[in-house]
Order: C-alpha cells, then structure tokens, then sequence
C-alpha cells in the first residue's frame, strides 16, 4: 500500500524543547518537502530535498532543520529557536520539479505549551 | 519575491449554487496545479494545467488557465455538500520547477 505516512497525528510539547516529525514515503519519489500551515493560511514552504544528502531552505526555514539519509524518510526538527512553534505541519512527495503533482502526508499538529 | 493570492478568502453559498475562485499570480507561471483540502484533512492534487488559455474539466470542476498564463480559476457547477474544504492554486517558484509557492487558498462552506 503505498503512501506517504507522517507520525505522531497529535504532539505536545513543552517551550523550550525540541520535537522531531516523522515523514516517510514509500513512492519512491526523489524529492520531499515540508510545509506549516497556520489556521486559515496557506501552506509556507520550511525545506525541500530533492536527492538524498542535499536539502535546501524554503521561505520560513529559521528555527527548523532537517536531515536526508535515506530516499523514504525527511524527518524535520522544530527547535527552540522557533518562536511560534505551534502549527500545522505537512510533509509531501513528488517525482520532482513543479511540473508534477505533490502527494500530501496526513500531517502533524503541534502544539507548544 | 513571488505571490500567488487567491479571492475570495471565504465563500459560503447554499448547496445547488455555483462557486468560483480566482488565483493570481505576480509572475508568469509554466504551469499551475490546484489542490483541494477537507477540513481536517490534507491538501489533494486535483489538476495542472499547462497551456495558456487551457479549460479542462472534471465532472461539475472546471479549470482555466489565463492566456498570460498568469491567472487561474476554478468553478463548480451545482455545489454539493460534499464540495465542502479549501481549494488552493499553486504553482512553479521564480526560480525553477523544483517547488511549488502555494495560493492563500479559498475555503467553501456550503449551506445545505
């Protein structure tokens, strides 16, 4: 059954503590990417990856980082530096470039206490 | 750097009823994609659209792509209850097709 899986659906977290999300994807797609989304708002891109053991920052990468060992999994790490860590966030696959479509991951919602 | 803005923000319209929504883009775009969000849900390819002037239709969708391939629209015909989530144009950044910038969105509330 392939997919694209993000875990946990819900976190919680105390300010001042940095939280590791989960993507993984099954696809076999080259390129990853990370998005907030606040409520009511769009999607802001964090980071992409389009190959493995290379990333590059999207527009709100500040507070963020990722890493890319393996083609099926682009986990991102909110850290403390990120003021306002509470949010949306979504993971997506695609076969890379803008010219195809991205397949979305259920998601995360974060939240900071 | 690039904008994509879409109107309106919010549409509430009674089920039966026709709904549009426009996207706008600051720069020319190769070509866009529109993704349709459930509430709680996660962002869904609906389309891309590639040429200018391009109309393609899906069922009671139908999408078109501006002859300055700058702007886009979507309208539904005859909404119904299940039409309801927030509909997104997205489309290629200034600096390659390598990733997307993502419309401010439209969110549908249909009254039944």
């Amino acid at each position: 059954d392939g997919g694209i899986t993000q875990s946990p659906k819900y976190l919680f977290r105390k300010e001042g503590q940095n939280v590791t999300l989960s993507c993984e994807q099954n696809l076999n797609h080259d390129a990853m990417y990370w998005y907030r989304q606040d409520p009511g708002q769009g999607l802001r891109l964090i980071y992409y990856s389009q190959i493995v053991n290379d990333f590059q920052k999207g527009d709100i990468a500040e507070g963020y980082s990722v890493s890319r060992e393996k083609k099926e999994s682009f986990p991102l790490t909110v850290t403390s530096a990120q003021k306002n860590p509470t949010a949306f966030y979504l993971c997506a696959s695609g076969m890379g470039q803008g010219w195809n479509e991205q397949f979305f991951g259920p998601g995360t919602r974060l939240t900071v206490l | 750097g690039q904008q994509v803005m879409q109107i309106p923000q919010y549409q509430h319209v009674q089920e039966g009823e026709d709904f549009t929504t426009y996207c706008n883009s600051s720069t020319t775009l190769s070509n866009i994609q529109w993704y349709k969000q459930r509430p709680g849900g996660h962002p869904v390819f609906l389309i891309q659209l590639v040429k200018s002037g391009e109309v393609k239709k899906q069922k009671r969708l139908t999408f078109q792509f501006g002859e300055a391939k700058k702007n886009s629209s979507l309208h539904i015909t005859a909404t119904q209850t299940t039409d309801v989530g927030t509909y997104f144009c997205a489309g290629p950044s200034n600096f390659g097709n390598e990733k997307l910038t993502f419309g401010t969105g439209t969110r549908l509330t249909i009254i039944p």
